[in-house]
């Protein structure tokens, strides 16, 4: 079956600690993964994804087949990094999400 | 350029009524998706158009859910009739092409009593 888990439903951390959200996928194909965000009051945006290995505001997530794990990971947050999480698969054209998870950072 | 836009952003309506909800997608794109959202779920797709073609409606309730993308572009989803469990936030996106970057609208949220 095709899933994506986002463990945790609430993260808090204390600004410039680090950040792990972690997502896990099961998918029997070759997999797409992306990282969605949605900050207070404003529309569900592309965070990144994998195929780009970029950074985006500090954040990066690397795929890791064997432990089939997208986790999403900043070396110190920030309080603007505030917001909801989500993982999300591509499976064949439809986009597969997780539960998502609420990062707060607080000061 | 401007984003998705979706209309009505808020709706309250008693079940077995019906409700329709509008998208307008960031122009040039060929897709559109109509997700539903319970409050502490990840959105959930329901249906998605290529151009004015159906691509994948497999999670549709279709004795109740219906939408439609005439002329490719504008798009309506109708509720009809609804139920409780419908209580959600309706998003629709688009994306130039079937995979890639999605861009969302707002959303609509319904509320049935």
């Amino acid at each position: 079956a095709q899933r994506v888990t986002q463990p945790e439903k609430l993260l808090s951390v204390f600004k410039g600690a680090p950040v792990e959200l972690k997502c896990n996928y099961s998918y029997s194909g070759s997999p797409e993964l992306f990282w969605y965000v949605q900050y207070s009051r404003q529309r569900l945006q592309l965070l990144l994804r994998h195929i780009s290995r970029e950074s985006i505001k500090g954040f990066t997530a690397d795929l890791n087949k064997g432990e089939t794990s997208f986790h999403l990971k900043k070396p110190f947050a920030q309080e603007e990094d505030s917001a909801m999480y989500y993982c999300a698969l591509q499976a064949g054209t439809a986009l597969i999400f997780g539960k998502g998870t609420t990062l707060s950072v607080s000061s | 350029e401007a984003g998705v836009a979706q209309s009505p952003r808020y709706k309250i309506i008693e079940k077995r009524q019906s409700v329709a909800f509008w998208c307008n997608p960031i122009s040039g794109h060929a897709t559109l998706y109509w997700y539903q959202q319970i409050l502490g779920q990840g959105p959930k797709l329901l249906i998605q158009f290529q151009n004015n073609g159906v691509v994948d409606d497999s999670q549709l309730p279709k004795d109740r859910f219906s939408a439609e993308r005439l002329k490719g572009v504008d798009s309506t989803l109708k509720i009809q009739p609804a139920k409780l469990e419908d209580s959600a936030v309706y998003l629709c996106a688009s994306s130039l092409g079937g995979s890639g970057e999605q861009y969302f609208g707002p959303g609509t949220r319904l509320t049935v009593t």
